[in-house]
């Protein structure tokens, strides 16, 4: 079946410390790949996606590139603010027929002034 | 603006009633989920729905039950068979299923008493 594997957390930083919270995942054939960030009290917002190897998904600031070889899609960001702290989950789908995403356990940042 | 409304935002609720938790959407999206989101791991589909009058289960359905009479509507109903029901409920929609690109609303945390 398919899964995702996201590092604990959670993960402090300082501000402007540069970002990596790690994904891997397990899926037959070739899934497409997301990031989604949850803000305390709030549903998932859609940060960045990728749909094919090598790809590289960004937005505000935020980066993930597709590996297919390491089936990996790690996020990073070279100088987080204190407004970044929030869970992110990693999240694949396949892209054969209609099915629905499988998600990451979440990785919780916390960044300090 | 366009989006998705869970009500209540909170609720209590006894041991052995049932609970109905309300979404609502008005981006004209055919595909509707209820994901539930526990402490450590991640989000866990409860059920989805593609079209009017129809719906499947997901992974952790038992418990659960959905209706679809309207486009814009997906109730969830917390029955009393659900054996560990406080959680935080979140709903998403998306245009179709199978983009893994999903709205979500703000959410709804039941607590039973």
């Amino acid at each position: 079946g398919n899964s995702v594997t996201q590092m604990e957390g959670p993960v402090t930083l300082s501000e402007e410390a540069f970002l990596t919270i790690n994904c891997t995942y397990t899926a037959t054939g070739y899934p497409s790949l997301f990031w989604y960030v949850q803000y305390p009290g709030e549903g998932l917002q859609l940060l960045l996606k990728a749909t094919k190897a090598d790809d590289k998904g960004s937005n505000k600031g935020f980066e993930a590139t597709y590996r297919k070889e390491t089936t990996s899609f790690h996020l990073e960001k070279g100088s987080v603010q204190v407004s970044d702290s929030a869970v992110y989950f990693c999240a694949l789908i396949p892209n054969s027929g209609y099915s629905t995403l499988t998600f990451g356990k979440g990785t919780m940042l916390l960044v300090s002034p | 603006d366009g989006g998705i409304t869970q009500s209540p935002k909170y609720l209590f609720r006894k041991e052995g009633q049932n609970v109905t938790l309300s979404c609502e959407q008005n981006l004209n999206h055919d595909a509707m989920y209820w994901y539930r989101q526990d402490p450590g791991q991640g989000l866990r589909l409860i059920y989805y729905s593609q079209i009017v009058n129809d719906f499947q289960k997901g992974d952790i359905a038992e418990g659960y039950s959905v209706s679809r009479e309207k486009k814009e509507s997906f109730p969830l109903t917390v029955t009393s068979a659900q054996k560990n029901p406080t959680a935080f409920y979140l709903c998403a929609s998306s245009m179709v299923r199978g983009t893994g690109e999903l709205f979500f609303g703000e959410g709804s945390r039941l607590t039973v008493l």
